[in-house]
């Protein structure tokens, strides 16, 4: 399998637990996105690397949130206590520098109850 | 901050028939790209269509095409000869060029539900 691979594929949750998502990019990308996509919208920026380093981390959605990438290879998006709010669609992407084409996962859906 | 704008929520047409996805952007940016993905229902987003804003040409991949209007921040998307497999939500997005080569994440449109009927 070639392409950006995410698990799981559904999460539900608890509200006040805490969830981790693993993204596996294209083996040869060394770039890595995240996105939040809720019903209706289109997704929402929310991070990236460029190899482990975390480039942009601002539109991070609150302290609740955070990312790594500690071998530049796979990545996780961890959100701590968890809230309804959450309950969304998480998505990775993975590209080549240089590249701007982006290629996406299937995403994680994630369900706070 | 960059802003993209679909103002079609949803679109219906008949199958062979051309339909045309309007996408407004707004930035103060010169140096940029613009895309259009279609995520299927349950499946991944996979992008359809490139424009870089220096290319006063448009960009056409087989039967889709755009219309690329600089000065008017517009970036539409036209499909010929609709087939049942294009139906799904299309998504505008925009994206700054960095510095390194590349992209910076992409700043999405709402999307538009696009209804090919049989």
């Amino acid at each position: 399998d070639t392409g950006v691979s995410q698990d799981p594929r559904h999460k539900i949750t608890k509200r006040g637990q805490n969830v981790t998502f693993r993204c596996d990019p294209i083996s040869e990308h060394n770039r890595l996105y995240w996105y939040r996509q809720t019903l209706g919208q289109g997704p929402e920026f929310l991070t990236y690397f460029q190899n482990e380093a975390q480039l942009e981390k601002s539109r991070l959605l609150s302290d609740r949130f955070s990312a790594e990438r500690p071998k530049g290879s796979f990545s996780t998006l961890e959100i701590q206590r968890t809230e309804q709010g959450d309950s969304a669609m998480y998505l990775c992407a993975s590209s080549l520098q240089g590249r701007t084409e982006a290629f996406f996962g299937q995403g994680t859906r994630l369900t706070v109850v | 901050a960059q802003t993209v704008t679909q103002s079609q929520p949803e679109m219906s047409v008949q199958e062979a028939e051309t339909v045309t996805l309007s996408c407004t952007y707004d930035t103060s940016e010169n140096n940029y790209y613009l895309f259009w993905y279609k995520q299927p229902p349950s499946r991944q987003m996979i992008l359809v269509i490139r424009q870089e804003a220096y290319k006063q040409q448009n960009a056409t991949e087989n039967r889709f095409s755009v219309n690329f209007q600089k000065a008017a921040k517009s970036f539409s998307l036209k499909i010929s000869d609709s087939q049942l497999g294009d139906t799904a939500m299309y998504f505008c997005a925009f994206t700054l060029n960095i510095v390194g080569g590349g992209a910076d994440g992409l700043t999405f449109g709402k999307g538009t539900h696009l209804i090919i009927q049989p």
